[in-house]
Order: structure tokens, then C-alpha cells, then sequence
């Protein structure tokens, strides 16, 4: 069975500036996804990337941008110019394509406040 | 287009009652499933319907129960409810293809007294 961790519980920081997650992930699949999202306190869950194991080059989206070290099974998500709206609970997750089944997986989360 | 939705947003039920939840997919998106939250916690996985079958099952005991209907929406039933099935129920669903992202509705919170 796979297994996501996410070691930072809580994390801070300064409005405008950068900060990474964490996120490791335990799994004998080859062929797999990852994926950051993200929850704000009005509860929605919402997509902030995705990335594709057999894909070698990191995943952006504007100011969100992945380092995936698939040999050692990690998927840090960096924020850039970090804004308030930024603040929120986020979860790293792992999916494994299957035919039928579920195959997602998710971590306990991190909770990150954007200060001004 | 509009998400995924789900209904009631609040529900308040006693120890022993049952309860349904309802969830709506985004227009063209056949897979539903559905996750338990606890407070503090990332979603559990609980089940997958796609085209009205049964194609995954979480660790949850048999209370849990649901189904998909016609229209590709889909219901969560809890029977003899406990304290601990207290949580943020969310429903998410995707296209059809098992490579395809998921999308979450905004869920149902569900306190049990």
C-alpha cells in the first residue's frame, strides 16, 4: 500500500516571499501521479499541480512549482512571491493509474499562513 | 461550468440515526468517490463508483454505504451513527479515465451528537 508523509504540520511565512513543502511518498509502482492541493478555510479542496512519474522535467503553474525526486520518492512543492490568499491547508497526494479502483491516497497536510 | 456540488452543506445527526449525503458530478465526469475527513486529518478514501458500479472500497465498516445513479450523481449512506463519523464528507470526481485529476466538492460537515 503507499504511503504519503508531509513532516511540516505548520509552516509560516512572509508575505512575498518563497517557502517549500514537503512531501514524501512510499509506493513499488513505476508508473504513478502526484499531486499538491490545496484546502483554505472555506473547506474547498482545490488542484494546485500535478505531476506525471514518468515525466523527468518539474511541474509549474505560475507561482507554484514542484522539485520531484522520483529515486528518492519525494514531491516538495515551492510557493513563490507568496500572497495571503495562499494560506491554507495543503495535501500531497498520490494517485496510481488503475483501471478500476481507487488509487488516491493523500497525507496529513501542512498548514501554511502567509503573513503581511 | 458549474463543480462539483454536494448537499446539505451542515448536518447535525444523534448516535444511531442514518444519514444520506448527496453529490453532484461536474457536467460529463462519470467516476464519483468519496472521502471522510476528521478535523486535522487529510481525506480518507471510502469509495469509487464509475458508470453506477462499485470499483473501490476504503477501510470503513459496512455502515458506510453508496450508490450511483443513472445521471452519474451519487449518494453516501451511514447507518447507526457514531460519535467518531463526525467529519467533513467530500465527494470528487473526474472524467472517466483512471489518469484523469479529480475535483472536489466543497462537502458536507457532519456532526454527531
Amino acid at each position: 500500500a503507499q504511503t504519503v508523509t508531509q513532516s511540516q504540520p505548520e509552516m509560516s511565512v512572509q508575505e512575498a516571499e518563497t517557502v517549500t513543502l514537503s512531501c514524501t511518498y512510499d509506493t513499488s509502482e513505476n508508473n504513478y501521479y502526484l499531486f499538491w492541493y490545496k484546502q483554505p478555510p472555506s473547506r474547498q479542496m482545490i488542484l494546485v499541480i500535478r505531476q506525471e512519474a514518468y515525466k523527468q522535467q518539474n511541474a509549474t503553474e505560475n507561482r507554484f512549482s514542484v522539485n520531484f525526486q522520483k529515486a528518492a520518492k519525494s514531491f516538495s512543492l515551492k510557493i513563490s512571491d507568496s500572497q495571503l490568499g495562499d494560506t491554507a491547508m495543503y495535501f500531497c497526494a498520490f494517485m496510481k493509474p488503475a483501471p478500476e479502483g481507487q488509487n488516491f491516497v493523500f497525507g496529513p497536510g501542512t498548514r501554511l499562513s502567509v503573513l503581511p | 461550468d458549474a463543480g462539483v456540488t454536494q448537499s446539505p452543506t451542515h448536518l447535525i445527526k444523534t448516535r444511531g440515526q442514518q444519514v444520506t449525503l448527496r453529490c453532484s458530478p461536474i457536467s460529463g465526469h462519470k467516476s464519483v468517490s468519496w472521502y471522510q475527513q476528521v478535523l486535522g486529518q487529510g481525506p480518507q478514501f471510502i469509495f469509487q463508483y464509475y458508470e453506477k458500479e462499485e470499483r473501490g472500497r476504503g477501510n470503513f465498516p459496512d455502515r458506510f454505504s453508496a450508490r450511483q445513479f443513472p445521471n452519474y450523481s451519487s449518494e453516501l449512506n451511514v447507518n447507526a451513527l457514531l460519535l467518531g463519523d463526525s467529519a467533513l464528507y467530500l465527494c470528487a470526481s473526474r472524467p472517466s479515465g483512471a489518469r484523469e485529476t479529480q475535483y472536489f466538492g466543497p462537502g458536507t460537515r457532519l456532526l454527531v451528537l
